[in-house]
């Protein structure tokens, strides 16, 4: 069973230009959630899915975010005129809504974002 | 306000010494989940352990150990005979019923260097 992949690993940007990320769940898995992390701090939400349905977004996720799962497998996280502070590893994670209680997340190895 | 606090930003301890990290958490929920992970240099969050609010026991998977005090709302982890693999950031995580267990809370993250 192959882990979360994420594509790009790394990317430089320009400010102003957009940018789009990949997401690849665990197979059968049906939720998919972002997350930025910046430099020293742990994870923060961004959003989420079950199956292709986007169910929460944070307040965090601005007007220049936006994230499908048109088919209900991978993902993409989109960020329109990137800003210097958008600067941040970019998480996905995936996991499988079990009968009750909270779901284990098992998390990709992140896109690393640099806007210059 | 934050709702995971990981008061040690940086341990260094000596290798075969033993380490506890310390979590403590704030949550007006009675049906919560607890959880640790690792994120090594590669940047990979690696899932260590979940635990809901209504299991207090004790758990030891070979050299770690999770002490878990509803009391004093904190779930401490002890890495017993540390080694240089040990070296990661180790976070503790929240995930509330009220907000169905979508969202998970990370702490801040505690730096871990095992020196050999």
């Amino acid at each position: 069973d192959t882990g979360v992949s994420q594509n790009p690993r790394h990317k430089i940007t320009k400010r102003g230009q957009n940018v789009t990320f990949r997401c690849d769940p665990i197979s059968e898995h049906n939720r998919l959630y972002w997350y930025r992390q910046t430099l020293g701090q742990g994870p923060e939400f961004l959003t989420y899915f079950q199956n292709e349905a986007q169910l929460e977004k944070s307040r965090l996720l601005s007007d220049r975010f936006s994230a499908e799962r048109p088919k209900g497998s991978f993902s993409t996280l989109e960020i329109q005129r990137t800003e210097q502070g958008d600067s941040a590893m970019y998480l996905c994670a995936s996991s499988v809504t079990g009968l009750a209680g909270a779901d284990t997340q098992y998390f990709g190895p992140g896109t690393r974002l640099t806007v210059l | 306000a934050q709702k995971v606090t990981q008061a040690q930003t940086e341990i260094s301890v000596v290798e075969k010494e033993d380490v506890t990290l310390d979590c403590v958490y704030e949550t007006r929920d009675t049906t919560y989940y607890l959880f640790w992970y690792k994120q090594p240099p590669s940047g990979e969050l690696v899932f260590l352990i979940r635990r809901n609010s209504f299991d207090e026991q004790n758990e030891i998977s070979g050299r770690y150990s999770w002490n878990f005090q509803k009391s004093t709302s904190s779930f401490n982890f002890t890495i017993t005979a540390s080694q240089v693999v040990d070296s990661a950031v180790y976070f503790c995580a929240l995930s509330e019923a009220r907000t169905s267990y979508d969202k998970v809370i990370f702490g801040p993250g505690t730096s871990l260097s095992v020196i050999p």
